[in-house]
């Protein structure tokens, strides 16, 4: 499987401002996603991040709101912008790989933001 | 029609004991089941998948079984021990969803020694 890293693995932020989390893998990969699981809850997917193109949101989530980069098949960066409160969640890379022949998905260890 | 139900929110059992949680599906077009666990803190971590062209798939001491016409797939751990204690979350996809994965509401389950 890959090994996913993220950074920051957590961050208290001011509400109104913006924080970039970044997600390194260790190998290629053709997808990668960004989730979010808010406390106590389970996981939504916010998008998918797509090489060399806009990614795609999932219903609820937005590009203004949720700006998403992936410049190469390692490396993706999610933004929460103009943060509030209700903001304050796990953020999860997750990639998909066929190393055992399925299409299995791996998460990072998460980002722990919590807004102020 | 993209739910994935599952049950129970949380499970205590005794270690040496079989844990089962539950997950129902309504999309007859979903074609890969995963199982997360999930510790404090960390990310989730794949623990088995199955694929509807078979009934039950077995993995150590973690069995997925699966009823197509019933929609619905389990999983059952066997021998529990406290360090099995987390959070698990069934899911589903669609190969032509590209990957999205649609998760249950989680089950926190406790092996107690």
């Amino acid at each position: 499987s890959a090994v996913i890293s993220q950074k920051p693995s957590r961050d208290i932020c001011q509400r109104g401002t913006s924080l970039t989390i970044q997600c390194q893998v260790d190998s290629q990969v053709t997808m990668m996603f960004w989730y979010r699981q808010q406390p106590g809850q389970s996981l939504t997917l916010i998008a998918t991040a797509n090489q060399g193109s806009e990614a795609t949101y999932e219903s609820g989530f937005v590009i203004d709101k949720f700006p998403i980069s992936r410049p190469n098949l390692t490396f993706s960066t999610l933004t929460v912008s103009n943060m509030s409160p209700e903001d304050s969640s796990i953020y999860l890379c997750s990639v998909e790989t066929a190393d055992r022949g399925l299409d299995e998905q791996y998460f990072g260890p998460g980002t722990r933001l919590t807004v102020t | 029609q993209q739910q994935v139900k599952q049950s129970p929110q949380s499970l205590i059992v005794q270690k040496g004991g079989i844990s089962i949680i539950n997950c129902a599906y309504e999309n007859t077009a979903f074609d890969y089941f995963p199982w997360y666990q999930q510790f404090p803190g960390k990310g989730p971590a794949l623990l088995i998948a199955i694929r509807p062209d078979v009934s039950e798939k077995k993995e150590g001491r973690f069995t997925i079984s699966f009823n197509k016409s019933a929609k619905q797939f389990s999983l059952h751990i066997m021998d529990s021990q406290p360090g099995d204690s987390a959070t698990y979350f069934c899911a589903a996809s669609m190969y032509n969803q590209g990957g999205k994965l649609i998760f249950g509401q989680g089950t926190e389950l406790s092996v107690k020694p």
